[in-house]
């Protein structure tokens, strides 16, 4: 089965730092280009980061630009986000899911999420 | 930035009827849309990509229609499990963006 987990959300003060992983099983992770979504409660999606097989493009959304960093290690089959300089707009439930750029674009498997709250 | 513009931003029906939602892009984007439905608690599931697409699986109440700017979800008959938000997506360019979803309820 292909599958995405991701890991790594908690409870975190304004100014704090997360790294969030994503670990990828079942497909050939290392041909894939990745996202990472947010969803904060109660609200739709935003598009945060993407990042290409082998990491030689990336993009940010602006919200994050700057503060984010997407990275990948295709031996173990792990996407990350490295999340520094938190804001309370970040709470968000952040969610990694594949690319099929391939193909046409669509983000066609996601993992289950996980929860990012910031707050004093 | 491509703007998604979808309405109605929620709807309420009743099984069997016959739903539509659609998506308006800000500039062109050459039936680089998607379609993906999240119930509550739950991640995105994508239905449709290239504007009309299936997925293995979606069943075939299901289509996609459009082209340019504007883009159509059609629900045939409404089914108990379709009850949900729906999102449309644009990949056509960077930043990758999505519509605000539509909400359907039951009636």
């Amino acid at each position: 089965e292909m599958q995405l987990v991701e890991s790594g959300g908690s409870l975190v003060q304004p100014g704090g730092s997360l790294r969030l992983s994503c670990a990828a099983s079942g497909f050939a992770f290392k041909t894939y280009e990745m996202n990472w979504v947010r969803q904060a409660p109660g609200m739709g999606l935003e598009w945060v980061a993407y990042m290409t097989t082998s990491g030689t493009t990336i993009h940010y959304a602006d919200s994050v630009k700057g503060r984010f960093t997407i990275s990948r290690d295709n031996a173990k089959n792990l996407l990350y986000l490295q999340m520094n300089s938190l804001r309370a707009a970040d709470t968000a439930v952040y969610y990694c899911a594949r690319d099929r750029r391939a193909i046409d674009g669509a983000f066609d498997i996601w993992g289950q999420g996980t929860m990012v709250t910031v707050s004093s | 930035d491509i703007q998604m513009t979808q309405s109605p931003s929620s709807l309420s029906a009743s099984i069997g009827d016959r739903v539509t939602i659609t998506c308006r892009a800000s500039q062109g984007i050459s039936n680089s849309l998607a379609w993906y439905q999240q119930k509550p608690g739950k991640a995105p599931n994508l239905l449709l990509s290239a504007a009309s697409r299936f997925e293995s699986g979606v069943p075939s109440r299901f289509s996609g229609s459009g082209s340019g700017t504007d883009y159509t979800l059609t629900i045939s008959s409404l089914q108990p499990e379709d009850f949900a938000t729906y999102y449309c997506q644009q990949y056509y360019s960077i930043p990758w963006t999505f519509g605000q979803g539509t909400k359907v309820e039951i009636k």
